[in-house]
């Protein structure tokens, strides 16, 4: 079982929907939870990171997180066909900066 | 501006070659990261360091190595190029070990090994 398993989708909405993105993780351990967007061909870009459980707001983005479930979830509003990219969660603990990535969930906005 | 930089962009080798992927970032970054990027597996962590001289092995470290010798710069060779090492490799940088400092990503390198 992976550390950190994500959905690759791809999720397809129409412009304008909201979308909900999820990850599980398994390591109880893990405490700062982050979502990395990546364009095609490009790196990925950090979106946003939280570190307890609860919801985190920027614009459009919402971080949630659920340590009693270890689940988290990326919530979009109001959708662009320029959100179109892949969406991945990393997680880390507080033992250092490295990451464990989720597989990513590849979403298409269609205008 | 400050950047991260890979190069080369595009490389094409033959099995048993040795490859080397640069790696250079302006921010003056503590930590440099490698990862590769395959299909289902998401990005996973080959070799890290935290500072100049210190390199240490992640996940997928096998037939990797790096060397730190400047802040700057944070090589990745493959000594025996392998088909299985068909992969989008990322390198990445932050400014310090806490676990919430944000990581920077170069654009990235794709490699194919026939």
């Amino acid at each position: 079982q992976k550390e950190v398993e994500q959905d690759p989708g791809p999720l397809s909405v129409p412009e304008g929907a909201i979308v909900s993105l999820n990850c599980t993780y398994s390591n109880s351990a893990f405490q700062y939870f982050m979502w990395y967007r990546q364009y095609s061909r490009k790196g990925p870009e950090l979106l946003m990171y939280t570190y307890s459980s609860g919801n985190k707001e920027d614009g459009r983005f919402t971080a949630q997180v659920d340590k009693s479930s270890k689940y988290i979830s990326l919530f979009i509003r109001d959708s662009q066909p320029s959100d179109s990219a892949t969406y991945l969660c990393a997680i880390t603990n507080n033992a250092g900066n490295m990451l464990t990535f989720g597989g990513g969930t590849r979403l298409m906005v269609k205008p | 501006d400050a950047e991260i930089t890979q190069s080369p962009r595009h490389k094409i080798t033959e099995t048993g070659r040795q490859v080397t992927l640069a790696c250079h970032q302006t921010w003056n970054h503590n930590n440099m990261f490698w990862y590769r990027q395959d299909l289902g597996h998401g990005l996973r962590l080959i070799h890290y360091s935290y500072g100049v001289q210190d390199t240490n092995k992640g996940e997928v470290s096998d037939g990797y190595s790096v060397s730190r010798s400047n802040t700057e710069d944070l090589p990745l060779t493959l000594e025996s190029a392998a088909s299985s090492q068909t992969s989008v490799y990322f390198c990445a940088s932050s400014a310090s070990g806490r676990p919430a400092d944000t990581q920077y990503f170069g654009p990235g390198t794709r490699l194919t090994v026939l």
